[in-house]
């Protein structure tokens, strides 16, 4: 079974409002989870993780993402999205010590 | 610092071809990984290593074979390509295990005809 899920293949946006890539996860015990960015052509980039602490993480390039234990969620949001913001975004669960799960990815289009 | 480089960056081979992808990272870190990258999949783990000599297998280790022999290096192998093989393919390194980000290469885009 999938460990993580992001149930939008892609989400459009316009320059200026505020984006949201959803993701929802399922392990046991306390979640390790993280934010992935992948730019055309490139390897992926680190947004942002969540281990423990505060629900609201911030990561790079304005990011920010909320932990919901009783959802079992963790959505990256940024208030006003960027047309260089458009990138394939992927979410991550640590399965054990060594491994990562990661989902299938959400295509991000922002129009100018 | 470089980071995390992959030779080649494309290569076409025909079914039953051999190659091997190198991956080298000048961060120091213990930890390697090589996923694959197809549509609608997100990345899949194919082995990894927690250090120097050292080898796991990941969620799809068939058809694929790896080694450490030094830090900075993790090489994987495929020994008789198959079409299934198609995919982009990435590296990666972290200097702890999964609280820790991963840093990743710029991929290797591989086609089996």
């Amino acid at each position: 079974a999938q460990s993580v899920a992001q149930p939008e293949d892609q989400v459009n946006v316009a320059e200026g409002n505020p984006l949201t890539v959803k993701c929802t996860y399922s392990v046991s015990g306390n979640p390790y989870l993280f934010w992935y960015v992948q730019y055309p052509n490139r390897g992926l980039q680190f947004l942002l993780k969540y281990i423990t602490g505060d629900n609201l993480v911030k990561g790079s390039y304005g990011f920010e993402a909320e932990f919901n234990k009783s959802q079992t969620s963790f959505h990256l949001k940024k208030p006003s999205a960027l047309v260089s913001d458009s990138a394939l975004y992927f979410c991550a669960v640590r399965e054990d010590d060594y491994k990562l799960s990661f989902g299938a990815g959400t295509t991000v289009t922002v129009r100018a | 610092n470089a980071g995390v480089t992959q030779t080649p960056k494309f290569r076409v081979l025909k079914t039953g071809q051999s190659m091997t992808l190198l991956c080298a990272q000048d961060m120091n870190h213990e930890y390697m990984y090589w996923y694959r990258q197809d549509p609608g999949m997100g990345l899949r783990l194919i082995h990894y290593s927690v250090g120097e000599g050292t080898t796991a297998k990941g969620e799809v280790p068939d058809g694929y074979n790896v080694s450490r022999l030094k830090k900075q290096n993790f090489l994987l192998g495929l020994e008789s390509a198959a079409p299934s093989q198609t995919s982009v393919y990435f590296c990666a390194s972290s200097p702890w295990p999964t609280t820790d980000t991963q840093y990743f290469g710029p991929g290797t885009r591989l086609t089996v005809l």
